[in-house]
């Protein structure tokens, strides 16, 4: 079945450092793929997606890029700042899939330091 | 808009109690569907449905029951709670994907839940 693997966390930076979060999946077909944020007390919105393979998806100064050749979807900010300080969730949502059904991994946790 | 409302925000629950989270969505969304959030598992899916009348199964459905009598409204129960079922609940929303492109799935504030 389908599955997203995230890195371990929690992660730890200063402002201004460089983020990467990655995430691998495993999918039948040609997946789209997501990054939810999840800020402290809040439901999940949607930050960035991906519908098919060399696509980047890029918001908010958050990019990811969908390669298919590794599985992945990794996400990556050039300079964080304290308020991007939340859990990141990467998603999928297979090919073959009615509907708006999606797999989450387990979810990192970010927190920035001034 | 509203958006996607969910009651309560808290619940502390006995064991074999039974209780209903609420959902609405004012979007006129025909996809919803209920998740449970646990530390290191991420979200994942206990019921959906996409449309009025139209309910199945996610990956972890046992304990749960939802139905749809309305486009507006998902309400999850909670038969006999138990212990496992200590966790962050979260009801989402979007268009059907028979809509062109892929439809954004919208996230409530979500309701932690406490069995004891």
């Amino acid at each position: 079945g389908d599955s997203v693997t995230q890195m371990e966390g929690p992660v730890t930076l200063s402002e201004e450092a460089f983020l990467t979060i990655n995430c691998t999946y495993t999918a039948t077909g040609y997946p789209s793929l997501f990054w939810y944020v999840q800020y402290p007390g809040e439901g999940l919105q949607l930050l960035l997606k991906a519908t098919k393979a060399d696509d980047k998806g890029s918001n908010k100064g958050f990019e990811a890029t969908y390669r298919k050749e590794t599985t992945s979807f990794h996400l990556e900010k050039g300079s964080v700042q304290v308020s991007d300080s939340a859990v990141y969730f990467c998603a999928l949502r297979s090919g073959g899939t009615s509907y708006g059904k999606l797999t989450f991994g387990q979810g990192t946790i970010l927190t920035v330091h001034p | 808009n509203a958006g996607v409302t969910q009651t309560p925000k808290f619940q502390v629950l006995k064991t074999g109690q039974s209780m209903t989270l609420q959902c609405a969505q004012d979007m006129n969304h025909e996809y919803m569907s209920w998740y449970r959030q646990d530390p290191g598992m991420g979200l994942r899916l206990i019921h959906y449905s996409v449309g009025a009348g139209i309910t199945d199964q996610g990956e972890v459905p046992n304990g749960y029951n939802v139905s749809r009598s309305t486009t507006e409204d998902f309400p999850l129960r909670l038969l006999s709670a138990a212990p496992s079922q200590t966790s962050v609940y979260f009801c989402a929303s979007s268009y059907s994907t028979k809509r062109v492109g892929y439809n954004e799935q919208f996230f409530g504030p979500g309701t932690r839940l406490t069995v004891l």
